[in-house]
């Protein structure tokens, strides 16, 4: 099992609807989860980080985390055309040797919103 | 705050030569990381550095690669020798710690290997 997994897509929905991004990941102990937006050329830049189960909402996005079932996922409501990009999840897993970083990127969804 | 800052952003190479990676991270920002990003592998942490010294180096792919940081401000990445296998975009990172553990990317150097 790989330690995050994503859909890799491509996704498409039609402009003005929700898109759905899921993640899981291996590791029950991991603490901090992130949703990083990255254009076509461009770097991932970030849209949401989440800690505590539950939703966490930032306008268009919210972020929902279950950490029972090791899975977090990232609702996009009112989707844009401009939101077409790739969506990495990334995973700060418990660290190696106990301490540090251990930062794990899924492969990403590519979301296409049609006009 | 500029941001994250990479030199240079193309570097067009022969197969053999030596390539030097360079990033400045956020001033203040005590963690800074090297990813390598490809179509077939995604993006991969290479090394990264917690108050300019190296804490994981584990997915540095072979010895051609090495990366320091001789201050808060500049890192590098250099191969020697490079190879066309080693054709990707890199980015490097810088995150501030304390509070929450969010990274921030630069804009990434895209480097072939000819």
């Amino acid at each position: 099992q790989k330690e995050v997994e994503q859909n890799s897509g491509p996704l498409s929905v039609p402009e003005g609807a929700i898109a759905s991004l899921n993640c899981t990941y291996s590791d029950r102990g991991s603490q901090s989860f992130f949703w990083y937006r990255q254009y076509s050329g461009k770097s991932p830049e970030l849209i949401m980080f989440i800690y505590s189960n539950g939703d966490k909402e930032d306008g268009r996005f919210t972020a929902q985390l279950n950490k029972a079932s090791q899975y977090v996922s990232l609702l996009i409501r009112d989707s844009q055309p401009s939101d077409s990009a790739t969506y990495l999840c990334a995973v700060n897993l418990p660290p190696r040797d106990n301490y540090g970083q251990n930062f794990v990127f899924g492969p990403g969804t590519r979301l296409s919103v049609l006009p | 705050d500029a941001g994250v800052i990479q030199s240079p952003r193309h570097e067009v190479t022969e197969m053999g030569q030596e390539v030097t990676l360079r990033c400045k991270p956020i001033s203040g920002h005590n963690s800074l990381f090297w990813y390598r990003q490809t179509m077939m592998r995604g993006l991969e942490l290479l090394i990264y550095f917690n108050n300019n010294v190296p804490i994981d180096d584990s997915g540095m792919p072979e010895d051609r690669f090495s990366a320091k940081m001789p201050n808060a401000s500049f890192s590098t990445l250099k191969i020697q020798p490079s190879e066309p296998r080693d054709s990707a975009v890199y980015f490097c990172a810088s995150l501030e710690g304390g509070v929450t553990d969010t990274q921030y990317f630069g804009p990434g150097t895209r480097l072939t290997v000819l």
